[in-house]
């Protein structure tokens, strides 16, 4: 079975500094991976997504993030932050095995200081 | 109108009420899922629905009961539902078999009183 962690519940950053939001995945088979974003009293939005493609994907927003098969790691980033961007962001894992059924991290809580 | 619309945005029900949340697609997917998001627990997978058929019940207790008439439709019945119940309820589609991530609408933030 799948599985990701989502390193620090909280992370808090300045205005105009770089964002950084720990995921290390765990899974038998090759993965695909997916951050997903959520603001206050809305749903799940899909930032970006890795599907076995180029290793570094782009996603809305500015954000960006890394496949790094030999950390286990799908780090997200963005340059820097905007007041905007505070949010709860998740990290997910799906396999082609289980239908595509995504397993989501816990979150991490993204706030931005002025 | 496009994406994944779930109505009501609010609920507030007895524990006595029946009730029925609504969740509409309009994005030509053919699977349906419904997650209960409750603070400080990770998202729960409660119902997978491929084609209009059940696909996944993740143990939900039967005070909870999923309907779905067709392909962009998805309803779950509420009933004699616990406190413990309360959470936002989140619906989302995709491409059956697809490993290209989910649409999830906005949710139902629901409170049982």
């Amino acid at each position: 079975a799948q599985s990701v962690t989502q390193l620090g519940s909280h992370v808090s950053v300045s205005e105009g500094a770089l964002v950084l939001l720990r995921c290390n995945y765990s899974s038998s088979v090759p993965p695909y991976l997916f951050w997903y974003v959520q603001y206050p009293n809305q749903g799940l939005q899909l930032l970006l997504k890795y599907t076995s493609a180029a290793t570094l994907v782009k996603g809305i927003n500015g954000f960006e993030a890394e496949f790094k098969k030999s950390e286990t790691s799908f780090h997200l980033t963005k340059p820097s932050a905007h007041m905007s961007d505070a949010a709860e962001y998740f990290c997910a894992v799906s396999v082609a095995q289980g239908s595509y059924i995504p397993t989501f991290g816990r979150g991490t809580s993204l706030i931005v200081h002025p | 109108e496009t994406g994944v619309t779930q109505t009501p945005r609010h609920l507030v029900m007895g524990m006595t009420n029946k009730k029925s949340l609504k969740c509409e697609q309009h994005l030509g997917h053919n699977a349906m899922y419904w997650y209960k998001q409750s603070a400080k627990k990770p998202l729960e997978l409660m119902f997978v629905y491929n084609f209009k058929e059940q696909t996944e019940n993740n143990s939900v207790p039967s005070r909870f009961s999923p309907e779905c008439p067709n392909s962009s439709h998805l309803f779950l019945h509420l009933h004699t539902l616990q406190p413990e119940d309360s959470a936002l309820y989140l619906c989302a589609s995709s491409q059956e078999q697809s490993p290209y991530g989910y649409t999830f609408g906005s949710g139902t933030r629901l409170t049982v009183v």
